[in-house]
């Protein structure tokens, strides 16, 4: 079946870097973009960015920008966010998502959510 | 960005109850309109896309309606498992998609 499955929790120190990993399977790993949100404890969602597996292709938001750095592997059909300069205010629970197929850019698939913890 | 409002921000309803949640754009987004739901501790569902359009496998008492700014979700006869909190989401803007604060749905 059509999934996303996510690496396990990380726990950070302020102003380092956590590396989240975002394995998809059932379906073409390169025929539909990925998306990374995230969501602070007891927060909303927020949009980080999203990369295109075919060609590699990023945007992200603006608020990440020079610190947030998506990449992927074709050969594991393994997407990953790296963010850095960590602070306390980046504890939060970090999803992929699938745009769906439907063409209306939803997002259909989503990992189970990896939560990363800044703390000294 | 365009930005995305909800209301309201949290409701109680009864099992059976018609609920409906608005969602507002700030500017026209046409009906590049999605809806989530989450419960906690889960990664958030695709409901409805493109303003009015259920999802494979989502109960048909869920309903979307709306174009331009103004959006809602409809869950016609809310049932034991509905009770979570719901997320708009406008995606006219791609890549820069934005998403509502979100309605909380508790028992009442």
């Amino acid at each position: 079946q059509v999934q996303l499955v996510q690496s396990g929790a990380e726990v950070k120190k302020p102003g380092a870097s956590v590396k989240v990993s975002c394995k998809a399977s059932g379906y073409t790993f390169t025929s539909y973009y990925m998306h990374w949100v995230r969501q602070a404890p007891g927060q909303g969602l927020e949009w980080m960015g999203i990369i295109n597996p075919s060609g590699g292709s990023t945007s992200y938001a603006q608020k990440f920008q020079g610190r947030v750095t998506m990449t992927r592997d074709t050969s594991t059909s393994t997407v990953y966010m790296e963010l850095s300069s960590l602070r306390s205010e980046d504890t939060a629970v970090y999803y992929c998502a699938r745009t769906s197929p439907s063409g209306s850019s939803a997002f259909d698939i989503w990992g189970q959510g990896t939560m990363v913890t800044v703390s000294s | 960005d365009i930005q995305m409002t909800q209301s309201p921000s949290s409701l109680s309803a009864s099992v059976g109850d018609r609920v409906t949640i608005t969602c507002r754009a700030s500017q026209s987004i046409s009906s590049y309109l999605n809806w989530y739901q989450q419960k906690p501790g889960k990664a958030p569902k695709l409901l409805i896309y493109a303003a009015s359009s259920l999802q494979s496998g989502v109960p048909s008492r869920f309903s979307g309606s709306g174009s331009g700014t103004d959006f809602t979700l409809t869950i016609s006869s809310l049932q034991p498992e509905d009770f979570a909190t719901y997320y708009c989401q406008q995606s006219y803007s791609t890549p820069r998609i934005t998403f509502g604060p979100g309605t909380k749905v508790d028992i009442k």
